[in-house]
């Protein structure tokens, strides 16, 4: 399977607010409500930020929202801030107990 | 506090073996399903391998699947990852990730590097 589809980079100033993209099929994001985010800071293992495609777990800002339309599931970033800035990568479950992650965005704040 | 510790990276050459440990605590390790997920250097994620809380079933991404063999030993908390027929390809950093919910990565490891090198 390919990876999930998302933007290579995005961008804005702090207070802002950020969508990253993550485009799959009718097999994978489109077909389950089992989408996770993650954040992965430079040489640091990623860090959960949004799971089942909404929800965030404990200890996780409010400022993180997750949502999902057809083949595609989204990240927003509230009120950005520089410690936001980081890889983004979406996962999927895929069927058969299969996994898919996406191609990774990197978030620069300005 | 969930931990993961990776173990077993380093240096193999083309054609060669490895074996991954993954020591878990701060958890009950035998009911949670766990993967192994990589990441080749300046690359994004791939995922690897599942296996569920039982060890019953297991489950491989294309790219390893026959070479690669994911166990757990519910008595020691340890999930381990078989590596043969390694390729250069295959060189990358190795995280061991628990379950959040429904097989979704939720707590990882700091990871092991694995270099497939001549």
């Amino acid at each position: 399977q390919s990876a999930l589809t998302q933007p290579a980079s995005v961008s804005g100033s702090p207070g802002q607010s950020i969508t990253i993209s993550c485009t799959g099929t009718s097999s994978d994001v489109g077909n389950y409500d089992l989408v996770s985010w993650y954040q992965q800071h430079p040489d640091k293992a990623p860090k959960l930020m949004i799971f089942e495609g909404n929800k965030r777990p404990s200890g996780v800002s409010n400022r993180f929202s997750g949502s999902k339309s057809g083949n595609t599931a989204s990240l927003t970033i509230s009120g950005l801030q520089a410690e936001d800035e980081a890889d983004y990568y979406c996962c999927s479950y895929a069927g058969s107990t299969t996994l898919i992650f996406g191609g990774g965005t990197k978030l620069t704040v300005l | 506090e969930v931990q993961l510790v990776e173990s077993g990276g380093g240096l193999v050459k083309p054609g060669g073996s490895l074996r991954l440990s993954c020591a878990a605590s701060g958890f009950t390790f035998s009911t949670y399903n766990m993967n192994w997920v990589r990441q080749a250097p300046g690359k994004g994620l791939e995922w690897v391998s599942s296996i569920s809380s039982s060890g019953t079933y297991t489950y491989y991404a294309d790219s390893v699947k026959g070479r690669f063999t994911i166990s757990r030993d519910n008595a020691k908390n340890s999930l381990y990852l078989q590596m043969n027929s390694l390729r250069d390809e295959d060189t990358a950093v190795y995280y061991c990730a628990r379950e959040y919910s429904s097989w979704l990565p939720g707590y990882w490891g700091q990871g092991t590097l694995v270099t497939v090198s001549s």
